[in-house]
C-alpha cells in the first residue's frame, strides 16, 4: 500500500548547523509530496510542496526535491535556528482515486542555542 | 481568512460522559478531515467528508465515535461514552481540490483529557 517513511527523531542540532530529514515514499501513480511543520501547541501547517518529479519546493530557507528515481523527498536547511524547533511531517497525496493524504510518523527537531 | 476554527481548545471530562468537538472549515473548502494525535499512535485519520458527505470513516475507532457535517461550514465529532484511552489532541483540517495540489489546512486542535 501507499506509505511514507521518515527518519526517527529526535534530531538535536546546534544553531546554524545543517539539517537533513530523510523521507521516502511508496505510492501507486504520481503523488504530490509535502512537508508539514507542527510547532508546540499548534496544528500542522504546510511548509513546502512539490507536484512532479524534479520539482523543488522551498520556503523559509527549507528545501526538498522530488526524486522519482529514489522515491525520496528529503528536507534540508542550510542553517537552522532555535525557532525551527518543531515536529516535521513528510506526506503524500495521490492525484487519482480518493483524497487522503498519507502522513509519515513525524520527526522532532530540537535546536540548541 | 480566519483559518480552520475548532472549539473547545481544551476539554476535560470524566469517563462515561459525552464529548462534542466542533469545527468550522475555511470558507469555500469542500473537504473536511478529522484526525487524532497521540504520542503512541501519531497522527491518525478518523474520517473525511466531501461536500458534507462522509467518504471514508474506516479510521473511526469504534461505535462510540460519530461525526456529522450538517452544512458546509460546520462539523462535529462526538464521543459517547468517553473513555480514558480517548485522551488525545483532535485536529480538524479542510482542503479544496485545485488542480493536482491537495494541501490541507489544520485547525489548532482540541486537547481532550478523559479522567
Amino acid at each position: 500500500g501507499d506509505s511514507v517513511t521518515q527518519m526517527e527523531g529526535p534530531v538535536t542540532l546546534s544553531e546554524e548547523a545543517f539539517l537533513t530529514i530523510n523521507c521516502t515514499y511508496t505510492a501507486t501513480g504520481y503523488p504530490s509530496l509535502f512537508w508539514y511543520v507542527q510547532y508546540p501547541g499548534e496544528g500542522l501547517q504546510l511548509l513546502l510542496k512539490a507536484t512532479k518529479a524534479d520539482d523543488k519546493g522551498s520556503n523559509k530557507g527549507f528545501e526538498a526535491t522530488y526524486r522519482k528515481e529514489t522515491t525520496s523527498f528529503h528536507l534540508e536547511k542550510g542553517s537552522v535556528q532555535v525557532s525551527d524547533s518543531a515536529v516535521y511531517f513528510c506526506a503524500l497525496s495521490l492525484n487519482t482515486g480518493g483524497f487522503k493524504t498519507i502522513f509519515g510518523a513525524g520527526t522532532r527537531l530540537f535546536v540548541k542555542a | 481568512d480566519a483559518g480552520v476554527i475548532q472549539s473547545p481548545r481544551h476539554e476535560v471530562t470524566e469517563m462515561g460522559q459525552e464529548v462534542t468537538l466542533r469545527c468550522k472549515p475555511i470558507s469555500g473548502h469542500d473537504y473536511l478531515f478529522w484526525y487524532r494525535q497521540t504520542m503512541m499512535r501519531g497522527l491518525e485519520l478518523l474520517i473525511y467528508f466531501n461536500n458534507n458527505v462522509p467518504i471514508d470513516d474506516s479510521g473511526m475507532p469504534e461505535d462510540r465515535f460519530s461525526a456529522k457535517m450538517p452544512n458546509a461550514s460546520f462539523s462535529t465529532l462526538k464521543i459517547q461514552p468517553s473513555e480514558p484511552r480517548d485522551s488525545a489532541v483532535y485536529f480538524c483540517a479542510s482542503s479544496s481540490y485545485r488542480g493536482l495540489v491537495r494541501e490541507q489546512y489544520f485547525g489548532p486542535g482540541t486537547r481532550l483529557t478523559v479522567t
